[in-house]
């Protein structure tokens, strides 16, 4: 079974600076995917950005890129230029195909992140 | 709003009592899922369709819980003899079989047993 880690329960951030989330997974398999979700207070999961593990590069999406080490089974979040938009609970996400069809998520517990004004 | 839909936002139940749930995916996905969320948890996987056939399911998912998806379009996910450590937020999540793995979700419900 995979398991995720995130051990940062709670964190802030001043706006217009950099935060990063660290994310740390358990798996035997060598292709999957990672994403981070974005939860905001009392609204749905966005989904921030993916992986694929066979890719080497990392990936970005505007402010949001990842730093992943396959080896390290480390998958971090970096913010850039944090927004008050940015308030909320992030979720490291790790994708297996299950081989019946689906693709099934397997979560860490979240971290909290508040940008502060 | 073509995003993923989920019916109704809040119940408050009685143990003991049955309740049901609706989630409309985005139109052209296919697959279908199931989690539930407790506070301070990340959502965990309950149980997955493609198309109008349920081809997983988790054992969290125990006896008193089924899932539909009769025509393949909504689901329903029904408990049966509610407890209170039912209570939790279910979410639904949609993809599209064949494209790429990414899940998107819908607002959920929250289950408050009392």
């Amino acid at each position: 079974a995979q398991t995720v880690t995130q051990s940062q329960p709670e964190m802030s951030v001043q706006e217009a600076e950099t935060v990063t989330l660290s994310c740390t997974y358990d798996t035997s398999e060598n292709n999957y995917y990672l994403f981070w979700y974005k939860q905001p207070p009392s609204r749905q999961m966005i989904l921030v950005i993916r992986q694929e593990a066979y890719k080497q590069q990392n990936a970005t999406e505007n402010r949001f890129s990842v730093n992943f080490q396959k080896a390290a089974k480390s998958f971090s979040l970096k913010i850039s230029d944090s927004q008050l938009g940015d308030t909320a609970m992030y979720f490291c996400a790790f994708c297996l195909y299950s081989g019946a069809g689906s693709y099934q998520l397997t979560f860490g517990k979240g971290t909290k992140l508040s940008v502060i004004p | 709003d073509t995003g993923v839909s989920q019916d109704p936002r809040h119940k408050i139940t009685k143990r003991g009592q049955n309740v049901t749930f609706r989630c409309d995916p985005i139109s052209e996905h296919n697959r279908l899922y199931w989690y539930r969320q407790t506070l301070g948890q990340g959502p965990e996987f309950l149980t997955y369709f493609q198309n109008e056939a349920q081809l997983e399911k988790s054992r969290l998912l125990s006896d008193r819980f089924s899932a539909e998806r009769p025509k393949g379009s909504f689901s329903t996910l029904e408990i049966q003899r509610t407890e209170q450590g039912d209570s939790a937020m279910y979410l639904c999540a949609s993809s599209l079989a064949g494209g790429s793995p990414e899940q998107y979700f819908g607002p959920g419900t929250r289950l408050t047993v009392t």
